[in-house]
């Protein structure tokens, strides 16, 4: 069974500092992970996926993130936080050769930039 | 553009009524997901369908109904079985191929409350 773990519902960080949002997933074989994010009232959009090659995927509106077999995490990154990026962050996966079956999703984390 | 509609945005029920919620999409893909997202609990799999007149339960698929009578429309219904049918529900869809792909269509969602 396919599984994500967000451990943190609420993440708070200064304008200008990194951010970091956790994800760690389970999945049988090679996995296919995505980062959401949802602004208020709006729906889910696209932010980044790994598929293979690189570690380190950079997606939209500046966040990237970083891959890692061994801690079976994926947790998403940004160098210097705004307060636009204030929104609810999904983590989603599903195993890499498992046909099209539909993504399993984490219980999203909310990420609050403050001035 | 194409993309997923859902209607209405927002939809009120007395209890023991069914409802019915609207998924459409003119994006000519062939499967559709149905997810809840209820505050702290992420987002849940409903129902799916790969492809026209076929679907599968997901994982909280009590008290819920779909047809997919048509490749665009996925519509799902909201039975008076369904112990707790207050939410935000959101209509998905992946691309054909993982070519190009950047992740899931998401309709803008409907927020059922029961009254």
């Amino acid at each position: 069974a396919q599984s994500v773990a967000q451990p943190e519902d609420q993440v708070n960080v200064a304008e200008g500092n990194p951010l970091t949002v956790k994800c760690t997933y389970s999945v049988s074989g090679n996995p296919y992970l995505f980062w959401y994010v949802q602004y208020p009232n709006r729906g889910l959009q696209f932010l980044l996926k790994y598929i293979t090659g690189d570690n380190l995927v950079k997606g939209s509106y500046g966040f990237e993130a970083e891959f890692n077999k061994s801690q079976t995490s994926f947790h998403l990154k940004k160098p210097s936080a705004l307060v636009s990026d204030s929104a609810l962050y999904f983590c989603a996966v599903r195993a890499l050769n498992s046909g099209n079956t539909p993504l399993v999703f984490g219980k999203g984390t909310r990420l609050s930039v403050i001035a | 553009d194409g993309g997923i509609t859902q209607s209405p945005k927002y939809l009120f029920r007395k209890e023991g009524q069914n409802v019915t919620l609207s998924c459409e999409q003119n994006l000519n893909h062939d499967a559709m997901y149905w997810y809840r997202q209820d505050p702290g609990q992420g987002l849940r799999l409903i129902y799916y369908s790969q492809i026209v007149n076929d679907f599968q339960k997901g994982d909280i698929a009590e008290g819920y109904s779909v047809s997919r009578e048509k490749k665009e429309s996925f519509p799902l219904t909201v039975t008076s079985a369904q112990k707790n049918p207050t939410a935000f529900y959101v209509c998905a869809s992946p691309p054909l191929t993982r070519a190009g792909d950047y992740g899931y269509t998401f309709g803008s969602g409907t927020r059922l409350t029961v009254v």
